[in-house]
């Protein structure tokens, strides 16, 4: 089974700042994908940064971007230039190559203060 | 339709009573997901569907939970017998598989009281 571990349960930081969350898995699979969601009070979950882990390069979206360690199985996002709208759950998740569900995070509340 | 549509947004209902929770997925999705998000934690896996089928319901609690997916589009959650215990954001998603990517709805938040 796989799990995925969040270990900062709330981070805050100053608008315009750069931020990374972190994230590390377990999984026995060599062919999978990570995920960063991002959840606002309207519940949605909104997909921030996906990546596949036959790919070595970091998935990179505008201002977001993660280190994606495969040996070490840690799957970090950085945020840049923050911004007030980025105040939100995020969550890290993992989906094994096929069509299975995704394996959250507990989650880290990212708050920007103005 | 353009996303995951679910319904109710929010319910109430007594305990011991039956709930329906439905999901209206992106048109085309063949996969659909059902997650349940209790306060403070991460969505945890309930059943995944592809086509009619339930290929996956490991992440069912117990036999008090059901759902269907009768001709591949909308999907039921079905919860008998509701307890306090189930009280929390039911979340769907839809997918074209193959890890491409997940859309969620916006859940339905039940509460038993």
């Amino acid at each position: 089974a796989q799990t995925v571990t969040q270990s900062q349960p709330e981070m805050s930081v100053q608008e315009a700042e750069t931020v990374t969350l972190s994230c590390t898995y377990d999984t026995s699979e060599n062919n999978y994908y990570l995920f960063w969601y991002k959840q606002p009070p309207s519940r949605q979950m909104i997909l921030v940064i996906r990546q596949e882990a036959y790919k070595q390069q970091n998935a990179t979206e505008n201002r977001f971007s993660v280190n994606f360690q495969k040996a070490a199985k840690s799957f970090s996002l950085k945020i840049s230039d923050s911004q007030l709208g980025d105040t939100a759950m995020y969550f890290c998740a993992f989906s094994w190559g096929g069509a299975d569900g995704l394996t959250f995070g507990k989650g880290t509340h990212l708050i920007i203060q103005p | 339709g353009a996303g995951v549509s679910q319904t109710p947004s929010n319910k109430v209902t007594e305990k011991g009573k039956y709930v329906e929770l439905r999901c209206d997925p992106i048109s085309g999705h063949t996969a659909l997901y059902w997650y349940r998000q209790s306060l403070g934690q991460g969505p945890e896996f309930l059943i995944y569907f592809q086509g009619t089928g339930a290929a996956d319901d490991s992440g069912l609690p117990n036999d008090r939970f059901f759902a269907v997916r009768p001709e591949g589009s909308v999907s039921t959650l079905k919860i008998q017998r509701t307890e306090r215990g189930d009280s929390a954001v039911y979340l769907c998603a839809s997918s074209l598989g193959g890890g491409k990517g997940y859309t969620f709805g916006s859940g339905t938040r039940l509460t038993v009281v």
